[in-house]
Parts: C-alpha cells; sequence; structure tokens
C-alpha cells in the first residue's frame, strides 16, 4: 500500500478566493485521482491524473475551476478557485497500485468550508 | 452501465453479533469488487477486493465478504463486530471499461456496547 499525506487537513475560505491543496505519497505512483465528498454523500470523481499527461476531468467539472498539477510521481496539487459555498466539501486524492487489477488507497482528505 | 447499490443507510448491531452490510452490483462482464472504511474525520481504508477465484475474501480488521454471482451481491461481514467497527463503509465497482471506481451510496455501521 502507499501512504498519502494532503495538506491542509481542513481549512475556512471566504467566498471568491483559492485554496491548493497538496497531495504527497511515500513512493512513485502513476495513477492520481482527485475525488470530493459533499456531505453525507459517496465520492464522486473530479479528475485523473497521471504523470507525463493532462489531467482527465469527469462531467461536472472543468480546469479552470478546478486546475491540476502533477509534476513528478509521488505528488500532486489541485486549486479550488473563485470558491462558493457549494464548494464545501472533503476534497481526497487517490493512488493507483501498478497492475491490471490495481488497488486504490486514499489520502486523509482535506475538509474545505468555503463561508 | 457499471453500477453498485447500498441498500441500508444505517446498519445497528451489538458488539460481540455478526455483522453484515449489504452490497449489490450490476457490471457488464467480471465485475472487480472492492470494499473501503471511513472512519470519521478520515480518508478511505481499503478493506478488500474481489477479482477471481474464491468466493469468500478475507480482509482487514477480520472483515470478511462473500461475492456471490447469482445474486450480484457483494456483502461485508464480520463474525464479531466491535465498538471500534463504528464508521461509513462504502461497496465500489471498477468500470471495466474505464477503469475508474464506481462508489455505492455507503452505509454507516453502528456497533452499540
Amino acid at each position: 500500500s502507499a501512504v498519502i499525506s494532503q495538506k491542509p487537513s481542513r481549512d475556512i475560505c471566504q467566498r471568491g478566493t483559492s485554496l491548493t491543496i497538496q497531495c504527497q505519497v511515500d513512493s512513485q505512483v502513476t495513477m492520481m485521482f482527485w475525488y470530493r465528498q459533499q456531505p453525507g454523500q459517496s465520492l464522486t470523481l473530479i479528475a485523473t491524473a497521471n504523470q507525463g499527461s493532462e489531467a482527465t476531468y469527469e462531467s461536472g467539472f472543468v480546469i479552470d475551476k478546478f486546475p491540476i498539477s502533477r509534476p513528478n510521481l509521488t505528488f500532486s496539487t489541485l486549486t479550488v478557485s473563485n470558491m462558493s459555498p457549494e464548494d464545501s466539501s472533503i476534497y481526497l486524492c487517490s493512488v493507483g497500485t501498478s497492475g491490471r487489477y490495481y488497488e486504490q488507497y486514499f489520502g486523509p482528505g482535506t475538509r474545505l468550508t468555503v463561508t | 452501465a457499471q453500477s453498485v447499490a447500498q441498500p441500508e443507510d444505517q446498519v445497528n448491531v451489538a458488539e460481540g453479533n455478526p455483522l453484515t452490510v449489504k452490497c449489490t452490483y450490476s457490471v457488464s462482464g467480471n465485475p472487480y469488487l472492492f470494499w473501503y472504511v471511513q472512519y470519521p474525520n478520515r480518508g478511505l481504508q481499503f478493506l478488500l477486493k474481489y477479482i477471481t477465484g474464491d468466493n469468500l475474501v478475507k480482509g482487514s480488521y477480520g472483515f470478511e465478504a462473500e461475492f456471490n454471482k447469482s445474486q450480484t451481491s457483494f456483502h461485508l461481514k464480520k463474525p464479531s463486530a466491535l465498538v471500534s467497527d463504528s464508521a461509513l463503509y462504502f461497496c465500489a465497482v471498477r468500470d471495466i471499461n474505464t477503469g475508474k471506481l464506481i462508489f455505492g451510496q455507503g452505509t454507516t455501521l453502528q456497533v452499540k456496547p
């Protein structure tokens, strides 16, 4: 398994500002994912960020709102831009192990509250 | 389309009793199924997976899951529940076409002393 850390663990931000969330992995991984978990809800995939290629966004998520960087095999950032209260969620970083039947491991999440 | 369903929002059991958290799936082709647990203010932790082979899969923390192809189910079980098992449990299936994990809505497990 991989050990994943996220910074910050939580934040309270004002409407209209941006927050960048960092994800650090203790080993090199190709596949990295960003999820959103709205209060009381399940997980929704925002984008897949594989090293060496542009991030692929899911329907309903756009790069201007959620820009992602993936500079190397152990690190990624997700920025939540021009925030509104609807962006209040837990944001989770996830990595995939290698192989066809890969497993996914998740970071502890970043709890964001937008006021 | 691939999907999973967790029919119970909440499951309540007494400590020491067996527990079952239900999951049913709908896939085309062979299912790749997973269970995750989320403790309060924590990320998701991988419990176990089913790819192929034995229908009874053993995982972390004494949990196991039974794959039933005829009933398209993958129920999570534990012979003796602990209060510390109280958490939110997610069933997930990997979409074989996209490789993405599709999560159920989650089931809150409450284990009372």
